[in-house]
């Protein structure tokens, strides 16, 4: 079964960067485009960007463009996410999640999502 | 502010049907196909609807999607406890060079 896992809750400086990674298996990981999607406590869900694991081409959300590096690990399954210059308001839930384009579904449909991971930021 | 714009709650009673609405423009919904997504407490979101009204294998038939022009709606019929959860549409939107763009969420109370 399709399965991504998150790496661990992670606690952070203003200013400080963080870096989050998405492990994938149960599928063919290089057939597949993976979104990254953050929601705030007590919000909903904004995207902040999506990558083509073969190509390693990112496009990010315009609010996070200089601040965000996605990157792919075709060896390994595993998708990053780097966000940079963290404040306050980057205290959130991120979640990685697969576009199920390549099974038949939308372009922009995410179809298995990872757990979750929380990130604080904090002085 | 959302760019897509869903009402902040509904709700209903068990075995009622209940709609929620989602707003968008010609560069999002207009264009673009709509998908939607239950989150139950505390949880990842999934995949409830995409395609603007296809369901994922093993969603219930008890939930339906539509869309006409620039407006989109999700339906839940025989409404049950279990569907007590948090609704979000979204939509690729052609502007600003690509990007994904989500509904606000819709909180659903079964009374």
């Amino acid at each position: 079964q399709v399965q991504l896992v998150q790496s661990g809750a992670e606690v952070k400086k203003p200013g400080a960067s963080v870096r989050i990674s998405c492990t994938a298996s149960g599928y063919v990981f290089n057939n597949f485009f993976m979104h990254w999607v953050r929601q705030s406590p007590g919000k909903g869900l904004e995207w902040m960007g999506i990558i083509n694991p073969i190509s390693g081409s990112p496009t990010y959300a315009q609010k996070f463009q200089g601040r965000v590096t996605m990157t792919a690990d075709t060896s390994t399954s595993t998708v990053s996410m780097e966000l940079s210059s963290l404040s306050s308001d980057d205290t959130a839930i991120y979640f990685c999640a697969r576009d199920g384009a390549a099974r038949g579904y939308s372009y922009g449909s995410l179809d298995s999502w990872g757990q979750g991971t929380l990130v604080t930021v904090s002085s | 502010q959302s760019v897509l714009t869903q009402p902040p709650s509904a709700s209903g009673t068990p075995g009622q049907r209940v709609t929620i609405s989602c707003s968008g423009s010609k560069s999002n919904i207009g264009t673009n196909t709509v998908n939607w997504y239950q989150q139950l407490p505390g949880t990842a979101p999934k995949l409830l609807i995409y395609s603007d009204n296809r369901r994922p294998s093993g969603v219930p038939d008890r939930f339906s999607g539509s869309k006409s022009g620039t407006s989109a709606s999700l339906a839940i019929s025989g409404l049950q406890s279990e569907d007590e959860a948090d609704y979000y549409c979204a939509a690729w939107d052609d502007s600003l060079n690509g990007r994904g763009v989500f509904g606000g969420g819709t909180k659903l109370t079964v009374l």
